[in-house]
């Protein structure tokens, strides 16, 4: 069993849709847990990072981290063509330089 | 802020030639940069974990000898791929964590090099 998973996708929405995506893990020690976006041939972009359980808005992205079922939901509200890439999910233990053990990233595309 | 860059962007080389890559924080002191290597739709893989001053930590089946890590400063770390082969083409990335926030473990990515090897 991998310690991260996320299901590739593709997920595909008109614009305008709300937007859910999923990781679920087996190591109850993550403690940091990040949402990333990457588009085609580009790195990673740093969306959003929780600490622990609870709830996290940006604008138009909502993070979820729900410890106890060890799942992490990233929301996309309003969703634009401009949304459409992959997004990664990322965690890692407590500790300085804990490595981050990544999702395979899904796959969204955004219809205008 | 958090800006990372890499250099260069993309390389074609022969193969048996070394090439170079570089990572540079612009805005933040790095001391620590991660080095991933990623496949066409796949995720990232992490290759070594550099820390400036001190020897790069290799992953299992990473071979150090070939690629080769320097992290000579705190916004500077280049990875070296030795006596590059076609297998050994693939997207490089680097990131960086910012030394400053030091209660996260976030990572901020360069954009990327792609190194073909014919």
């Amino acid at each position: 069993q991998k310690e991260v998973e996320q299901d590739p996708g593709p997920l595909s929405v008109p614009e305008g849709a709300i937007v859910s995506l999923n990781c679920t893990y087996s190591n109850s020690a993550f403690q940091y847990f990040m949402w990333y976006r990457q588009y085609s041939r580009k790195g990673p972009e740093l969306l959003m990072y929780t600490y622990s359980s609870g709830n996290k808005e940006d604008g138009r992205f909502t993070a979820q981290v729900d410890k106890s079922s060890k799942y992490i939901s990233l929301f996309i509200r309003d969703s634009q063509p401009s949304d459409s890439a992959t997004y990664l999910c990322a965690m890692s233990r407590a500790g300085n330089n804990r490595k981050l053990i990544w999702g395979l990233g899904t796959s969204l595309a955004v219809n205008p | 802020g958090a800006v990372v860059s890499q250099h260069p962007s993309r390389v074609i080389c022969k193969s048996g030639t070394s090439v170079k890559i570089e990572c540079r924080s612009l805005d933040f002191q790095a001391t620590t940069m991660f080095w991933y290597r990623q496949f066409p739709k796949k995720s990232l893989m992490l290759m070594a974990t550099s820390n400036e001053g001190s020897k790069a930590t290799y992953e299992q089946g990473v071979e150090k000898d070939k690629f080769l890590i320097n992290h000579a400063s705190l916004t500077l770390s280049t990875l070296t791929v030795t006596s590059a082969h076609p297998e050994d083409s693939s997207f490089y990335i680097c990131s960086a964590r910012d030394h400053a926030k030091s209660s996260y473990n976030e990572q901020f990515f360069g954009p990327g090099t792609r190194l073909t090897v014919l």
